[in-house]
């Protein structure tokens, strides 16, 4: 089974900064991955999924871009910060029919 | 649009009592349900799956999955307070394969002594 792993675990970000989390994943080959972000009091929003190096959807258009730069490797990033870009963002992969989550990063923008 | 609802609670019972969770979808095409527990401040983590009507059980946990209601719960029996947590419901529209699930927004069950 695959692991996946993220960091930061947390981080508190100023407005206006750039972000840049990254996901890596063992165990597996070309998974999907996707970025999934948690606001405060609300459900996981599907931000970006990726079938492979290079390719990126975007589900929701927002202040966030997403990487693929390696096979296990998914990276998602913004050039400046809003408040509103805080939450807690999960990296997730496949496996059967459904979904494993990384352990989340915790981003506080201030 | 695509949505799985859930009473967000809290749902208060006391320890060793069975904590009844409910969900219901909207895509009636929907294929597979799945259950995802979340302690605060940790990644969801899957402790149910449901492919078929009926009910399945695992140890103290049994889901239930009724089609035609568009319908899916989640009996914890004997709770603990170690179930206090966030119980995720989502649905998957396919079979097979890991499409984007939709996931409700949760409901927290808080168990008492």
């Amino acid at each position: 089974s695959q692991t996946i792993h993220q960091w930061p675990a947390t981080l508190v970000q100023p407005v206006g900064s750039p972000l840049s989390l990254e996901c890596t994943v063992e165990g597996t080959s070309n998974p999907n991955l996707y970025w999934y972000r948690q606001a405060a009091g609300r459900g996981l929003q599907l931000l970006f999924y990726s079938v492979g190096i290079g390719q990126i959807s975007s589900e929701v258009p927002q202040n966030l871009s997403a990487s693929r730069p390696q096979d296990r490797q998914f990276i998602l990033s913004s050039k400046k910060l809003l408040l509103s870009d805080s939450g807690f963002y999960l990296c997730a992969c496949p496996s059967g029919n459904t979904i494993y989550f990384g352990e989340g990063s915790w981003l506080t923008v201030v | 649009q695509k949505e799985v609802e859930q009473n967000s609670g809290p749902l208060s019972v006391p320890e060793g009592a069975i904590a009844s969770l409910n969900c219901t979808y909207s895509d009636r095409g929907s294929q597979s349900f799945f259950w995802y527990r979340q302690y605060s401040g940790k990644s969801p983590e899957l402790i149910m799956s449901i492919y078929s009507n009926g009910d399945k059980e695992d140890g103290r946990f049994t889901a239930q999955l009724n089609k035609a209601s568009q319908y899916v719960s989640l009996l914890i029996r004997d709770s603990q307070p170690s179930d206090s947590a966030t119980y995720l419901c989502a649905v998957n529209p396919q079979t097979g394969t890991a499409s984007k699930l939709t996931f409700g927004t949760g409901t927290r069950l808080q168990v008492t002594l």
